[in-house]
């Protein structure tokens, strides 16, 4: 089962700030938490990731909290665009120790709105 | 830009049919995986593989096998489809251990 927790769906206007929460309260001191957001009908797409900094790349920013027990996704500028469903993964180290897969749970709907 | 392709976008299938799913990446990535997603469930690992030849049991293994002969294809093969392996499969690629994974489109499946 995924590690995470995520609301099922948010609702955000456009040109606002959408702020996607995220638990994971067991997160190991080596897991990474990555994010990836799905548009209806096409593969899954890498937003960001990080360990325990904060982090910012052109598409959002993350933010970690002390403990590593939550993190936030932002996206500072929501466009119509951006509704999709958002997935906050913890990486797992894979059973044959060292190689690593990804597991995704439900995931948070976004819809942005005029 | 990394690109994963997927042999075939929709399939429909009848139950008992074997059926290969084939997914191509050309950025020389060790790591290819196989989900299926479903409504309601997000996405479920069935395989992953890390190296040519190599492959690991994701979530959901059962009812599936892979291959991968070369580095560049990893194929998802239903030995006898059934119907509650209709859904939604999505491959991806990934260079390392750390790092983006670049999904292909999908390939929806019907199982009749």
């Amino acid at each position: 089962d995924a590690k995470t927790t995520q609301p099922p769906s948010m609702d955000c206007a456009e040109g606002r700030a959408a702020n996607l929460p995220c638990n994971h309260s067991t997160i190991s001191g080596n897991e990474y938490v990555y994010w990836y957001r799905q548009i209806h009908s096409q593969g899954p797409q890498y937003i960001i990731h990080g360990l325990k900094n904060n982090e910012t790349n052109e598409m959002a920013s993350l933010i970690i909290t002390e403990g590593r027990k939550s993190s936030t996704l932002i996206l500072p500028h929501a466009t119509l665009r951006d509704t999709a469903v958002y997935y906050c993964i913890v990486r797992v180290q894979g059973s044959s120790g060292g190689y690593n897969k990804l597991i995704f749970g439900a995931g948070t709907r976004l819809a942005v709105h005029p | 830009d990394v690109k994963v392709t997927q042999s075939s976008r929709y399939l429909v299938k009848r139950t008992g049919e074997k059926v290969f799913l084939e997914c191509v990446q050309d950025m020389d990535h060790e790591n290819m995986f196989w989900y299926r997603q479903d409504p309601g469930l997000g996405l479920r690992l069935i395989y992953f593989s890390y190296d040519v030849k190599m492959k690991e049991k994701g979530d959901i293994p059962e009812g599936y096998s892979v291959s991968r002969e070369k580095k560049e294809r990893f194929s998802l093969i239903l030995e006898s489809a059934s119907t509650n392996q209709t859904s939604m499969y999505l491959c991806a690629s990934r260079l390392g251990g750390v790092g983006e994974l670049f999904f292909g489109e999908g390939s929806r499946l019907t199982v009749l």
